[in-house]
């Protein structure tokens, strides 16, 4: 069966310090990858969605970046943190599109 | 105003009660996601649909294309059934757009 992964569960950074998180997914293979940010009080914001390795594509203009350096991993990052990136960060998976996406746990990212 | 709509915004319903919770969307769509948010956080996926109706345990989704109009009821709702219910929709342009869900607590 597919598991995704998506760590740490809490992450607390400062303003100006980088970022990298981590989510892998198992069990599939050339799975839609998606990076989502929910801050406090407010809906899901799609930020990154990848369709293959090393294709990459953003929603919203922003401080953070994602890649894929290989099939099952997706990797969102920041060289130089903002206090408005604070939020939850959640990693999901599709087999395509219009498949229903499975997410992982989420990380709840807090800058001082 | 939203692309993605979702009413109400807050509901609160004693344990066994009918809820229904209201999705508009003002797009040409290609699915409709229906995602259960639990406090901890973690999402669910509950329902994907194009059309028509779905049914799983006490939990049923409906979409209208013609009145781009889709709703989520929950039958004899327990107070496990408390969560932020979130209505996505994936656009003809291969965008995913959300709803800033409807938070639902049900006293027992």
């Amino acid at each position: 069966s597919q598991t995704i992964h998506q760590w740490p569960a809490t992450l607390v950074q400062p303003v100006g310090s980088p970022l990298s998180l981590e989510c892998t997914v198992e069990g599939t293979s050339n799975p839609n990858l998606y990076w989502y940010r929910q801050a406090a009080g407010r809906g899901l914001q799609l930020l990154f969605y990848s369709i293959g390795i090393g294709q990459i594509s953003s929603e919203v203009p922003q401080n953070l970046s994602a890649s894929r350096p290989q099939d099952r991993q997706f990797i969102l990052s920041s060289k130089k943190l903002l206090l408005s990136d604070s939020g939850f960060y959640l990693c999901a998976w599709s087999p395509d599109r219009n498949q229903p996406q499975h997410f992982g746990d989420g990380t709840r990212l807090s800058i001082l | 105003k939203n692309e993605v709509e979702q009413s109400p915004q807050n509901l609160t319903a004693q344990e066994g009660e009918f809820i229904t919770i209201n999705c508009s969307y003002s797009v040409g769509i290609s699915a409709l996601h229906w995602l259960q948010q639990h406090p901890g956080g973690g999402i669910v996926s509950l329902f994907m649909l194009s059309s028509g109706k779905k049914k799983h345990g006490r939990l049923i989704a409906t979409i209208n294309i013609q009145e781009k109009h889709s709703s989520l009821h929950i039958t004899a709702s327990h107070p496990r059934d408390s969560a932020v219910y979130i209505c996505a929709a994936n656009t003809n342009a291969g965008k995913s757009t959300f709803g800033d869900g409807t938070t639902l607590t049900v006293k027992p």
